[in-house]
Formats: C-alpha cells, sequence, structure tokens
C-alpha cells in the first residue's frame, strides 16, 4: 500500500493551460504540504494544511491554489500555466508539525510546460 | 535569504570510502536536523535527524556530527555503497506546535563508484 500517493505522475502540457495534481495519504497524518523541486532540484515549500486549514503558503503566484478537501487528500490546481512551472510536485504528509516526526513523501508529478 | 547552505553540491566517492556532506544553518531558534535521501525518480525519505542535545548521533553506516556553536552539521556515510547514490539533503526546523516549516538545504549528489 502506497503511503502517500500522487496522480498523475506525468504531466505535459501548454503554456496557458489550467492542470491539476491529486494527493491522498493513508497514513492517518493530520497535515500535509506540496513542496516544488526544479530543476537544479532544490526543494521548495510551497502549501501546507493542517486538518484542512491552510497553515502554510508560501510566496506562492495565486496562480497555483490549493484544496483540502479532508484530512487525507489535499489537491493542488494550476491555472494559466507558465513554462517556469515546469517542476516536479511532491506531495508530503506528517502526524503534527516536521519537526517531531517524519515527512513522507509521495514519488511526485513531473509537470512540463511547453 | 538561504538559511541553511549545503555542500559540496555534487560528490564522487569510491566504494568503502567515507562521504562527507556539510551544512551551516543561520537561525539559532532551528533545534531540529533532519536529513533526507532522495533516489532518481522517488520522493525523499527520512534518514537520520539529530537535535542539539547530542553532537552526534549514528545509525549503521550514517552518522551525523553536530556543532551547535559553529551552527554546522554534516552527515557521515561509511564504508559507501553503490546503493548510497542519491541526492541528499539536509533541513533543519524549529520544534512548537506551530512550526510546520522545514527549510531545505539545496542537496547535495552523491555518486558511489564501484
Amino acid at each position: 500500500d502506497t503511503a502517500v500517493s500522487q496522480t498523475p505522475k506525468y504531466l505535459v502540457t501548454q503554456m496557458g493551460n489550467d492542470k491539476s495534481i491529486k494527493c491522498e495519504q493513508n497514513l492517518g497524518h493530520d497535515t500535509m504540504y506540496w513542496y516544488k523541486q526544479d530543476s537544479k532540484k532544490f526543494l521548495k515549500i510551497m502549501f501546507s494544511y493542517n486538518n484542512k486549514e491552510l497553515i502554510i503558503n508560501e510566496t506562492v503566484p495565486n496562480r497555483f491554489s490549493p484544496k483540502s478537501p479532508d484530512k487525507a487528500h489535499l489537491n493542488l490546481h494550476i491555472n494559466s500555466l507558465e513554462l517556469g512551472d515546469s517542476a516536479v510536485y511532491f506531495c508530503a504528509s506528517s502526524h503534527g508539525t516536521p519537526n517531531t516526526g517524519e515527512l513522507f513523501f509521495g514519488e511526485g508529478s513531473r509537470l512540463t510546460v511547453l | 535569504q538561504q538559511q541553511v547552505k549545503q555542500s559540496p553540491q555534487s560528490l564522487i566517492v569510491q566504494k568503502g570510502g567515507i562521504s562527507i556532506i556539510n551544512c551551516a544553518y543561520e537561525n539559532t531558534a532551528f533545534d531540529y536536523f533532519p536529513w533526507y535521501q532522495q533516489f532518481p525518480g522517488k520522493g525523499p525519505a527520512l534518514l537520520i535527524a539529530i537535535r542539539p542535545d547530542v553532537s552526534e548521533k549514528k545509525e549503521g553506516r550514517f552518522t551525523i556530527s553536530f556543532n551547535k556553536s559553529a551552527k554546522q552539521f554534516s552527515l557521515h556515510i561509511m564504508d559507501s555503497q553503490p546503493g548510497d547514490s542519491a541526492t541528499y539533503f539536509c533541513a533543519a526546523g524549529r520544534s512548537g506546535g506551530s512550526n510546520y516549516k522545514l527549510t531545505f538545504g539545496k542537496g547535495t549528489l552523491l555518486t558511489v563508484n564501484p
């Protein structure tokens, strides 16, 4: 059983399109995250939800909109895609904060914007 | 402002050798220092973590050394194996109920040659 699963694994799309990435965790965690990993492998947090409440919203363009329908799911919708959005997006989860436990990452969703 | 500086960016080690990756942090409020390991096509996974009440933590071939006064910590991989080839990220965070953010270093690509 995959602990943190993301779909789709790959997205290839044109500039200007809208796309969504879905994430589900079956670990019973109460906190979920979206991280962006660029081509240089730099990992940057984008959003975090705790018990469906937004608690971290880094300086991310408002074209990115996360949605947490319940504690086990955190989706990411991206409007008007730009070339610079090309990256691998990782969903992660933790029980409480990541500073007292472990961050569990999904396998990533590779987004390519042409 | 990069709060966690990691070096080197890449490292090549022969099988059986010692791999050493260094990190330095700026925020003295950080009190949790994990290392994450990422294989190609996978998400990062927690490898080992340390808190500043100890100067060293060892788990198998992996050791974290921590120098609070210098605000530095390092990962040592003894008897490095080809299967250790991966990208390694140091990170730092603050304990406390509302601290959900881990700040990652930029990563070190380790290649262990057979």
